[in-house]
């Protein structure tokens, strides 16, 4: 089945610089990548998603890039304020299954 | 999201003990999944319904069971209660969608902290 993997496990940076989140993915099928932040003690909601047959997309200051060869994809989020501090999950799935493999989650700290 | 409720909230058992958790949405969406959630381990799938009867098992299905009883309600029972299944519980849902259009985002409920003592 597919194996998603996902990197750094923790993260810290400064408010205002950029942080960057990658995953792979095994299953050369899958072609949705969501990406779900989780605050502390809440539950995970969608941030951003891309299809296979899209090799980015942007919303403010959130970008998911999509390398379809490679089988990685990868999280960007300038600017970054100390309200992005959350767990970020990246996960993949393919149109057979909708069920989402989920990598183990990036703790991003966002210090000021 | 108050469109997607678990209960209970919390609940502390003992080993070997049946726990049912139940979830409800108002959603109207077709798709139901049950996570479970270890520090560390992120979010691993225990059981997917597509609709009302059809039921699959995801990747830690042992020790687990659920029942779709209609279309909004999802239950996930622990048969006999062990300790690492000590965890905190998710039920999501997602609508089935359009193929390439959308109907894919999972939209999550609170969680149930389950101690298994």
């Amino acid at each position: 089945g597919e194996n998603v993997e996902q990197h750094p496990s923790t993260l810290s940076v400064q408010e205002g610089d950029s942080a960057v989140i990658k995953c792979t993915y095994s299953d050369s099928a899958s072609n949705y990548f969501p990406w779900y932040k989780q605050e502390l003690g809440k539950r995970p909601q969608l941030i951003i998603d891309i299809r296979s047959n899209v090799g980015e997309k942007k919303d403010q200051r959130i970008a998911v890039t999509l390398n379809k060869t490679a089988k990685h994809f990868s999280l960007h989020i300038t600017e970054t304020q100390p309200e992005d501090s959350a767990v970020y999950f990246c996960a993949a799935s393919t149109d057979s299954g909708y069920a989402l493999n989920f990598g183990k989650g990036t703790s991003l700290l966002v210090t000021p | 999201d108050a469109d997607v409720t678990q209960t209970p909230r919390n609940r502390i058992t003992k080993t070997g003990k049946r726990i049912m958790l139940e979830c409800s949405q108002t959603k109207g969406h077709d798709r139901m999944y049950w996570y479970r959630q270890d520090p560390g381990l992120g979010l691993r799938l225990i059981y997917y319904s597509f609709d009302v009867k059809d039921i699959n098992k995801g990747e830690i299905s042992d020790g687990y069971s659920v029942s779709r009883q209609a279309q909004a309600k999802f239950s996930l029972s622990l048969e006999s209660a062990i300790p690492n299944q000590t965890a905190l519980y998710f039920c999501a849902t997602s609508d089935s969608g359009i193929l390439g259009r959308g109907g894919y985002e999972q939209y999550f409920g609170p969680g149930t902290r389950l101690t298994v003592t």
